[in-house]
């Protein structure tokens, strides 16, 4: 699996967007991108995933540049309880690999500021 | 309500001695995985289960044990030959398909004294 490269903290302030940046300049062509955050002491939650395209959801958007090298997360609107971790992970996503690892790295810590 | 269920929350044991900890899932996953979290750092995976009846180690499965004898649990078993146990530990489970989303527990910090 491709190494990300992520900021160790950011801050935003709320009800502000705030952009998490991840670099993942050895992505394979068969490799996902996908986002996962922590807040501090629970288990982590899914926010999304995606391979070339952009993506968005509830939670989230997800824009990942043409050559794929790497991509942003970004939070619209940001609360108070969106400080966390977040980890973007690269992965390859086939049956064949699912029921295997994700690896973790460290993360960028996200402080919302009121 | 459907989810994974992580007991106890907190844990405490002396050294030297093994110590199992729970995961269940109602989910209806087929696969499910120990991590471990240290102060400051990421997951790192210790075993992981496809299937019943079967698993994988991670990268860090010396000195922990698993059994996967039902789909809805995958119990962790820490013992004396971990050097340094006293960490949070994490579960999850995800649905066997291309997709795989791991929904995770709530996590045991487990301390050795």
């Amino acid at each position: 699996d491709a190494k990300t490269t992520q900021p160790t903290s950011m801050d935003c302030a709320e009800g502000r967007a705030a952009n998490l940046p991840c670099n993942h300049s050895t992505i394979s062509g068969n490799e996902y991108v996908y986002w996962y955050r922590q807040i501090h002491s629970q288990g982590p939650q899914y926010i999304i995933h995606g391979l070339k395209n952009n993506e968005t959801n509830e939670m989230a958007s997800l824009i990942i540049t043409e050559d794929r090298k790497s991509s942003t997360l970004i939070l619209p609107h940001a609360t108070l309880r969106d400080t966390a971790v977040y980890y973007c992970i690269v992965r390859v996503a086939s049956r064949e690999t699912s029921g295997s690892r994700l690896t973790f790295g460290e993360g960028t810590q996200l402080t919302v500021n009121p | 309500d459907g989810g994974i269920t992580q007991s106890p929350k907190y844990l405490f044991r002396k050294e030297g001695q093994n110590v199992t900890l729970s995961c269940e899932q109602n989910l209806n996953h087929d696969a499910m995985y120990w991590y471990r979290q240290d102060p400051g750092q990421g997951l790192r995976l210790i075993y992981y289960s496809q299937i019943v009846n079967d698993f994988q180690k991670g990268d860090i499965a010396e000195g922990y044990s698993v059994s996967r004898e039902k789909k809805e649990s995958f119990p962790l078993t820490v013992t004396s030959a971990q050097k340094n146990p006293t960490a949070f530990y994490l579960c999850a489970s995800s649905v066997h398909r291309a997709w795989d989303e791991q929904f995770f527990g709530p996590g045991t910090r487990l301390t050795v004294l």
